[in-house]
């Protein structure tokens, strides 16, 4: 298995712009979540989906991040309008139903000038 | 009060020596689990566990869920072992986890 893919790998922007993160689960595992890591606050979930439906957004931070799940092989985290402090690195993880252990992407690393 | 601490927030040992990082938490937790990062690089699952002791390899996690306490333990420490490692927990009843600051471990040769 090929892992969770995320991508980009890196993005850079400029403030304002609309950004796009974008990732793929490891087949058959039915949670998804989006976390979002920075120097001053640590790793924070930002929101998780179970079988597609988002169940707990309370760690998007405003109403410029969304995100989607539209199947089970892909979800997407959007930010619009893209300002300097969103830059961190943006985790995806991934774990199946009845088994703990999450698995991790290798992350996007968003810097917004 | 953060709901899980580590500690300690940064750690230097020397190479071949024993290491304990510790984990303490303030919920009621269905698990917990490390997680290795290393620098620039992703995030790892080293172990989930919610009660007792499991070991892989060099490395041996416990955890006592009376006095809701965890500790990871590097035995024979190698340069390979620099990273940073996280403690998160898994509340009872719900999916999300919280995570600990994290620990910064250098092994110097």
């Amino acid at each position: 298995d090929a892992g969770v893919i995320q991508s980009p790998r890196h993005e850079v922007t400029e403030m304002g712009q609309e950004v796009t993160l974008r990732c793929k689960p490891i087949s058959g595992h039915d949670y998804l979540f989006w976390y979002r890591q920075t120097m001053m606050r640590g790793l924070e979930l930002l929101i998780y989906f179970n079988n597609n439906v988002p169940i707990d957004d309370s760690g998007m931070p405003e109403d410029r991040f969304s995100a989607k799940m539209p199947n089970a092989s892909f979800s997407t985290l959007k930010i619009q309008p893209s300002e300097p402090r969103d830059s961190a690195v943006y985790f995806c993880a991934t774990r199946r139903t009845g088994v703990g252990e999450q698995y991790f992407g290798p992350g996007t690393r968003l810097t917004v000038t | 009060k953060n709901e899980v601490e580590q500690s300690p927030q940064n750690l230097t040992a020397q190479e071949g020596e024993f290491i304990t990082i510790n984990c303490s938490y303030s919920v009621g937790i269905s698990a917990l689990h490390w997680l290795q990062q290393h620098p620039g690089g992703g995030i790892v699952s080293l172990f989930m566990l919610s009660s007792g002791k499991k070991k892989h390899g060099r490395l041996i996690a416990t955890i006592n869920i009376q006095e809701k306490h965890s500790s990871l333990h590097i035995t024979a420490s190698h340069p390979r072992d620099s990273a940073v490692y996280i403690c998160a927990v898994g509340r009872t009843s719900y999916d999300k986890v919280i995570f600990g600051p994290g620990t910064s471990l250098s092994v110097i040769p």
